[in-house]
């Protein structure tokens, strides 16, 4: 069964960095590429970013590029979200999501941006 | 970054009748067009990818069709459980986008 739980997520001041977690289980890690979608509350869905199988291409949202990092790490079947300099705007709640269309998606980790 | 515009906004439709629901990109996405349904608290639920193929496990009163820049999502006889909110997604590039989404909801 394929799982994908993500974690890191609370309440940072504006400014400050968050790092996200999502640990992947149930298939083939490295066969996949991976998203990050987030929805502020009461909102709709925002693609962040995505990553392929092999970090070799990665892509970013207009709104979080230059301030958010995705990486992953094949060998422990994980995907990460570093935010820098975070916004009030960026509160949301954060899925992962696996595939080029997905699938499959985590029940997400919220970020609360405020002071 | 392409712009994904979907109509309407909300939609009021009886149970068991039919429900279409448009989504237009800014700029040609080919067939590189997926929905979405979502109901509250819930992770989305991939219903079409490729414009027009149904994923695992999604009936067949959900269809898609388009190219380019115009697509539809039709749902042939609404069930109760089909009443959500329905977002297209572009994935011509890596930078992929979301529209704004369509609530389907009970007339």
């Amino acid at each position: 069964e394929v799982q994908l739980v993500e974690s890191g997520g609370g309440l940072v001041q504006p400014g400050r960095s968050l790092r996200l977690s999502c640990a992947a289980s149930g298939f083939t890690f490295d066969d996949y590429a991976m998203h990050w979608v987030r929805q502020a509350p009461g909102k709709g869905l925002e693609w962040v970013s995505g990553i392929s199988w092999n970090s070799g291409s990665t892509g970013y949202a207009d709104s979080v590029k230059g301030r958010f990092t995705i990486s992953r790490d094949n060998a422990k079947n994980s995907l990460y979200l570093q935010m820098n300099s975070l916004r009030a705007e960026d509160t949301a709640l954060y899925y992962c999501a696996k595939g080029e269309v997905s699938q499959h998606w985590g029940q997400g980790t919220l970020v609360t941006v405020s002071s | 970054e392409i712009v994904m515009t979907q109509s309407p906004a909300t939609l009021s439709v009886s149970p068991g009748e039919r429900a279409t629901l448009s989504c237009r990109a800014s700029q040609s996405v080919s067939s590189n067009l997926a929905w979405y349904q979502q109901k509250p608290g819930q992770a989305p639920r991939l219903l079409i990818y490729g414009a027009s193929t149904r994923a695992t496990g999604i009936p067949a009163r959900f269809s898609g069709s388009g190219s380019g820049t115009e697509f539809t999502l039709t749902i042939s006889s609404l069930q109760s459980e089909d009443f959500a909110v329905y977002y297209c997604q572009q994935y011509n590039n890596w930078s992929r986008t979301f529209g704004q989404g369509t609530k389907l909801e009970i007339k």
